[in-house]
């Protein structure tokens, strides 16, 4: 079966834009989970819909948000960039409670300048 | 609060040794353990998981990871590297999201 599909995988944005990430997960999973990747922090938790409801949420300022649809497709906006928002954002889709195996999506790479 | 430590940032080992990698957890209740590995410019991929019950755990292209409660241990290994296993390997502990580890990166030598 697919894996999980993120959108675009490049992106080149300049400071104070806004940016829409997508994320497609594996057919019949519900949970999706979105990371933020960076060198200097690692891999951080964003936040994680369940059934077009946000369950969990990172420590991540206002200007980072998220939805789900009913299809259990994700999107990620980030307004008001910031050249410190320059990361791989990662998607992870899980079929119902988190701490069953999590599969992950190859990546957008967002780049702020 | 859960979390995971992985003791050594970069290791190095020559092609045909063998691989360990470090990982301590610390979870208040009984743990979801996950090693993840990367390769350049691509997602996580799932090397194994311990959830319940036996506590060696084999992954996929050779790894194995022992669960060792008293030593709050979960570490990676191989018996004999492979070229294509250089890569960023993540340590993961579940609690209502994955708390990654900061990664070690593996170089293996010709």
């Amino acid at each position: 079966k697919a894996g999980v599909t993120q959108t675009p995988r490049y992106l080149i944005k300049t400071r104070g834009q806004q940016v829409t990430l997508s994320c497609s997960p594996i057919s019949g999973h519900r949970s999706v989970s979105w990371y933020q990747q960076t060198p200097g922090q690692g891999l951080q938790f964003l936040f994680e819909y369940f059934s077009e409801t946000q369950r969990n949420k990172g420590n991540f300022p206002g200007r980072f948000s998220g939805r789900q649809f009913s299809n259990s497709r994700s999107e990620m906006n980030v307004s008001t960039l910031e050249l410190g928002d320059s990361a791989l954002y990662l998607c992870a889709s899980t079929f119902g409670d988190v701490a069953t195996e999590a599969f992950f999506g190859q990546g957008t790479r967002l780049t702020v300048v | 609060a859960q979390s995971v430590t992985q003791l050594g940032s970069h290791v190095s080992v020559s092609e045909g040794a063998l691989v360990l990698l470090r990982c301590n957890y610390s979870s208040s209740v009984p743990p979801y353990l996950f090693w993840y590995v990367q390769y350049p410019n691509q997602g996580l991929q799932l090397l194994l998981k311990y959830t319940t019950g036996a506590t060696l755990v084999k992954g996929i292209n050779g790894f194995e990871a022992e669960f060792k409660k008293s030593e709050t241990s979960f570490h990676l290994t191989k018996p004999s590297a492979h070229m294509s296993d250089a890569a960023e390997y993540f340590c993961a502990v579940v609690g209502n999201q994955f708390y990654f580890g900061t990664g070690t990166s593996l170089t293996v030598i010709p």
